[in-house]
């Protein structure tokens, strides 16, 4: 059974480039969670998706992000218009059910993104 | 809002020390509490977690007890290794209540010496 997936693992951009970061749930999951890691910093919750549907975005900078998951295919988070400050690992976990507290969370290798 | 607070790195500590991570957290309700490792170039795995107040978890010789009077799940092991060599991330979580992401504490990163 194959983990989490996130490509790409390295991502560069320019200022004011779009950047695309992806994530493939575990097999048989359908909720996801993105959180953001800055330096020095530990993980920050941005936003927790199922099939088609944001249910909880309390994390997600207003402007720039968004993020989806689609009936088919993988979770995308996208950044428009990147800035220095975009700079993180972004790492994508995945769950068999909704309840964060009492079902684990299965966390990706993550995408470290480097905006030039 | 909720935080968790860990003990700042880097750790280093010589093989067979015993270990303790202290973690503090600052929440309204009853959270579950989690610690998460994370090796270099990966992802973060859980290594263990605790639902309820006085309960123990335990996982690869690591255990924390999540003590409501002091809001605290510190981790320890007994003996460590060098494989153990890694950041080490205490979060909590609610079930449901639309509170669906962890909160992390910064890492600690640990280092363990031959």
């Amino acid at each position: 059974n194959a983990g989490v997936m996130q490509n790409p693992r390295h991502l560069v951009r320019r200022r004011g480039q779009e950047a695309r970061l992806r994530c493939s749930p575990m097999k048989g999951h359908s909720h996801v969670y993105w959180y953001r890691q800055l330096p020095e910093e530990g993980l920050k919750f941005m936003v927790y998706l199922q099939k088609e549907n944001i249910i909880d975005e309390s994390g997600m900078p207003k402007e720039r992000f968004s993020a989806e998951f689609p009936k088919e295919g993988p979770s995308i988070l996208r950044i428009q218009q990147v800035v220095r400050g975009d700079s993180a690992a972004y790492f994508c976990a995945s769950s068999p059910g909704p309840l964060a507290a009492t079902d684990t969370q299965y966390f990706g290798p993550g995408t470290r993104l480097t905006v030039l | 809002g909720n935080s968790v607070t860990q003990m700042e790195g880097p750790v280093t500590l010589s093989e067979e020390a015993f270990l303790t991570i202290n973690c503090t957290y600052t929440a309204t309700g009853y959270p579950s509490l989690f610690w998460y490792v994370q090796y270099p170039g990966e992802g973060l795995q859980l290594l263990l977690k605790a639902t309820k107040a006085d309960d123990k978890g335990s996982n690869k010789g690591f255990e924390a007890t999540y003590r409501k009077e002091t809001t605290s799940f510190h981790l320890e092991k007994g003996s460590v290794q060098v494989s153990d060599s890694a950041v080490y991330f205490c979060a909590l979580g609610y079930s449901g209540g639309g509170a669906d992401g962890l909160t992390f504490g910064k890492g600690t990163h640990l280092i363990i010496q031959p």
